[in-house]
């Protein structure tokens, strides 16, 4: 089955710096990738996606990127607030429809210093 | 919006004793799933469900159950809880649209203690 590694598990970045957080997945097929921001106490919210047809993608300070080829895709935040500081959680997930799950990396703790 | 509403915040039940957990979903979503979160680990898929009365097993199901009798709700039963299922469980819904991954919609959580 599919296997999502991220990295690192914690970052800290002082306020205004950029934040990178990488994920590798195992299954060539995968077609699908969120990631997902967890506040503390909090339900995980998806605030970026890419699809397998794109190699990268925007939301004002938030890209994602992604390489089929090397079968890893990133997290980037530009001009990192407070508010930013959570824990970060990447997946994917394959057009097999028998499954229909995502699978997770194990989440980065990003802490953004005033 | 979406909303998917877990019955419970916190819970908290003796070894051996029955456990449910019950998540409602409001968009006529299909998929229906239950993860377990612990620190480090992520988010591990216990068993999800894409129709009425139909479940599969996720990566972690020793010790679980699930129930689907209904679109909309998908209930998770500890048969005999043990302390090691101390956890928070989240329950999430998502649309199906072929072979295309759709987003997961994330319930609030259950941070389940077993004593």
């Amino acid at each position: 089955g599919e296997n999502v590694e991220q990295h690192p598990s914690t970052l800290s970045v002082q306020e205004g710096d950029s934040a990178v957080i990488k994920c590798t997945y195992s299954d060539s097929a995968s077609n699908y990738f969120p990631w997902y921001k967890q506040e503390l106490g909090k339900r995980p919210q998806l605030i970026i996606d890419i699809r397998s047809n794109v190699g990268e993608k925007k939301d004002q300070r938030i890209a994602v990127t992604l390489n089929k080829t090397a079968k890893h895709f990133s997290l980037h935040i530009t001009e990192t607030q407070p508010e930013d500081s959570a824990v970060y959680f990447c997946a994917a997930t394959t057009p097999d429809t028998g499954r229909r799950a995502l699978t997770f990396g194990s989440g980065t703790r990003l802490q953004v210093q005033p | 919006d979406v909303k998917v509403t877990q019955s419970s915040r916190y819970l908290v039940k003796r070894t051996g004793e029955k456990v449910f957990l019950e998540c409602v979903q409001d968009m006529d979503h299909e998929n229906m799933f239950w993860y377990r979160q612990d620190p480090g680990l992520g988010l591990r898929l216990i068993y999800f469900s894409y129709d009425v009365k139909m479940k599969e097993k996720g990566d972690i199901p020793e010790g679980y159950s699930v129930s689907r009798e209904k679109k909309e709700r998908f209930s998770l039963i500890l048969e005999s809880a043990s302390t090691n299922q101390t956890s928070m469980y989240l329950c999430a819904s998502s649309l199906f649209l072929g072979g295309a991954g759709q987003p997961q919609h994330f319930g609030d959580g259950t941070r389940l203690s077993i004593l």
